[in-house]
């Protein structure tokens, strides 16, 4: 099957720091990516959608600003965290799929803000 | 808007012995996709079985099956042979096919037990 990566698996920062996630698509091309966020004991939340070289769509009330997306090539996506807070701290998972594909999903990220 | 629901937070089911998770779902596109997906602890979302709504012929994949009921707009997933690894916690997600979007149920969690 579809692989997908997700790198960093887990990390902790400080309150006020910015956190880059990188999701790649290992095995294909992916041409839409999303982003979910899972907090415990829930379902998957979509944040954004995002489609090489355009602009990520956000769900309604998903901050733009704080979470950041870009969509450089087929294969990377990556999710930046700006100025974390403790709130923000979650699982984050992307997934990879789009033109009516199955979505694959990467491992998830554990994000811990301090 | 569409909508998904899974009725069952919590099932167990004994080794070998066969289960069936329900899910309904509410839409009023015709073309769609359904899903499960496994998330064992280790919180790796894996996909069990896909099925496209124009098919009538209901989907399987080893020990996994499901009954698409498109009038009833139900989707039941069945493991059979039910096995440790099995424990997990099972999402169902309806695909909007217009955007790739998936929305995805509550979940159930499913324990195994010997």
């Amino acid at each position: 099957g579809a692989v997908v990566s997700q790198h960093p698996s887990w990390v902790i920062c400080k309150s006020g720091t910015s956190v880059k996630i990188e999701c790649r698509s290992l095995d294909f091309q992916a041409t839409t990516m999303f982003w979910y966020r899972q907090f415990p004991k829930q379902s998957l939340m979509l944040m954004a959608t995002s489609n090489e070289g355009s602009k990520a769509t956000y769900e309604q009330g998903v901050e733009k600003d704080k979470f950041l997306i870009n969509h450089a090539s087929l294969t990377l996506s990556t999710l930046t965290v700006t100025s974390a807070h403790p709130e923000d701290s979650s699982f984050y998972i992307c997934s990879a799929g789009g033109q009516g594909e199955t979505q694959y999903f990467g491992p998830g990220t554990r994000l811990l803000v301090l | 808007a569409q909508t998904v629901t899974q009725s069952q937070p919590e099932m167990s089911v004994q080794e070998a012995e066969t289960v069936t998770l329900s899910c309904t779902y509410d839409t009023s596109e015709n073309n769609y996709y359904l899903f499960w997906y496994k998330q064992p602890p280790s919180r790796q979302m894996i996909l069990v079985i896909r099925q496209e709504a124009y098919k009538q012929q209901n989907a399987t994949e080893n020990r996994f099956s499901v009954n698409f009921q498109k009038a009833a707009k139900s989707f039941s997933l069945k493991i059979s042979d039910s096995q440790l690894g099995d424990t997990a916690m099972y999402f169902c997600a309806f695909m909007n096919l217009n955007t790739d979007k998936l929305i995805f149920g509550t979940g159930t969690r499913l324990q195994v037990f010997p």
